[in-house]
Order: structure tokens, then C-alpha cells, then sequence
């Protein structure tokens, strides 16, 4: 089943402490994205990655970041975790250039819950 | 910078009535997507109905279609014979023709979508 996850799916830390956020796409996508999700703002694109070893910022980059060492793999690091980083975040994946780009949809996680107390 | 405004935060209707939700959004591009996604309570990202904007011809989706008004920056999503399962937040989207190999989606901030009995 084509599928993207993230991992974990709820996360309780407090400010300050290192955390990782997996997602891993199973379509041999070439592009990856993480959004945030807030009330009343949308979702808005963090970073994004249009293949292995090719990162860059999306909207909101700041206290973030991401690594693509793996094709499958895009991690969301947050070095030093902060109240304001409290979100719902997604992950998504789509063919990116590989694929129609113009017709390319994009498949999404189920959401990480963080909370930073 | 392109911008989409959902400017109804919550809708209601009764279970077999149609509903209309609305979308404007703002860019100076002539080529581009638009979507609209359902989030229920699971928060799962869901694509709902898609629309390339050089396509004239409104996008439908069995019970769902949009009247897409390029010319007034308009994409409102009708759902007909409302089922309790349509219950969700749903999001209004944009997406770039060609973005240099960024798909970053621009989310509007919902319309919450009640199903009345």
C-alpha cells in the first residue's frame, strides 16, 4: 500500500530538548515536504526537498531543520525545541520531477501532535 | 506571493442539502492548480477535487464539484447530498504551474464543515 508516515504520531517535550520527527514514503518519490498546521494560519510548508541531498526553505524554516540522505527518508529535526513550535505537523510526497510535475499530487502523513511545555 | 482566503470558518448543513463553500485567492500567475483537501477528525489530509486553471471546464468528483471563476480569482467547493461523513475542516489550496521543483501548496485556513442530522 502506497503510503507516507510519520512517526511518531503524538509527542509531549519540554523546551530545549533535541527531537526528530521520521517520515518515510514507500512510492520512490523524488520530492518530500513538511508543513505546519495552526489554527486559523493554515498549513504552512516548512522545508522541502526535491531529491536526495537537495534541500531548501519553504515559508516558516526558522528553528527547523531537515536532512535527505535517503530517498525514502526526510526527517524534521528540531534542534531546540521551543513553545511556539507546538503544531500539527504533516509530511507529503509526490513524483516531483520524476513524475508529470504538472499533474503530480501530493500525498500526506497523518500528522504529528507536538506539544513543546 | 500568492494568497488564499476561506473567509466562511464554519459552515453547517442539514444531511442530504447542498452546500457551498468558498475560496478566493490571489496571484499575478495565469497558470497554476487549485484544490481542495478534507481534514476530518482524524486529520488526515485528504484531496478532495482538483482544478488546472487552464481547464475551463468546472472539476466534479462524484457529489463534490467547484465553480472555478478564473477571472474573478474564485474556486468554491459544492457538496451535494451532504452525508454525515462530509463532516470535516476542509482547505482551499493553490499550487504554482512551475515553482523551479518546489510543489508548495498554499493552504487557505479552512471552513469547518458541520453535517446536521
Amino acid at each position: 500500500e502506497a503510503q507516507v508516515t510519520q512517526n511518531p504520531r503524538y509527542l509531549i517535550t519540554v523546551t530545549g530538548k533535541k527531537l526528530t520527527v521520521t517520515c518515510s514514503q514507500n512510492m520512490n518519490h523524488e520530492y518530500m515536504s513538511w508543513y505546519r498546521q495552526d489554527p486559523g494560519l493554515g498549513l504552512r510548508q516548512i522545508y522541502y526537498s526535491m531529491n536526495v541531498e537537495v534541500t531548501d526553505k519553504g515559508d516558516v524554516p526558522e528553528g527547523y531543520k531537515v536532512s535527505r540522505k535517503e530517498k525514502r527518508n526526510f526527517p524534521l529535526i528540531l534542534e531546540s525545541p521551543s513553545p511556539n513550535q507546538t503544531s500539527l505537523y504533516f509530511c507529503a510526497s509526490s513524483p516531483g520531477l520524476a513524475g508529470a510535475a504538472a499533474k503530480n499530487i501530493q500525498y500526506f502523513g497523518a500528522g504529528t501532535r507536538l506539544s513543546v511545555l | 506571493a500568492q494568497t488564499v482566503t476561506q473567509s466562511q470558518p464554519e459552515m453547517s448543513v442539514q444531511e442530504a442539502e447542498t452546500v457551498t463553500l468558498s475560496c478566493t485567492y490571489d496571484t499575478s500567475e495565469s497558470d497554476y492548480y487549485l484544490f481542495w483537501y478534507k481534514q476530518p477528525p482524524s486529520r488526515q489530509m485528504i484531496l478532495v477535487i482538483r482544478q488546472e486553471a487552464y481547464k475551463q471546464q468546472n472539476a466534479t468528483e462524484n457529489r463534490f464539484s467547484v465553480n472555478f471563476q478564473k477571472a474573478a480569482k474564485s474556486f468554491s467547493l459544492k457538496i451535494s447530498d451532504s452525508q454525515l461523513g462530509d463532516a470535516a475542516m476542509y482547505f482551499c489550496a493553490y499550487r504554482s504551474y512551475s515553482n523551479f521543483g518546489n510543489e508548495k501548496l498554499t493552504f487557505g485556513t479552512g471552513t469547518r464543515l458541520t453535517i446536521i442530522p
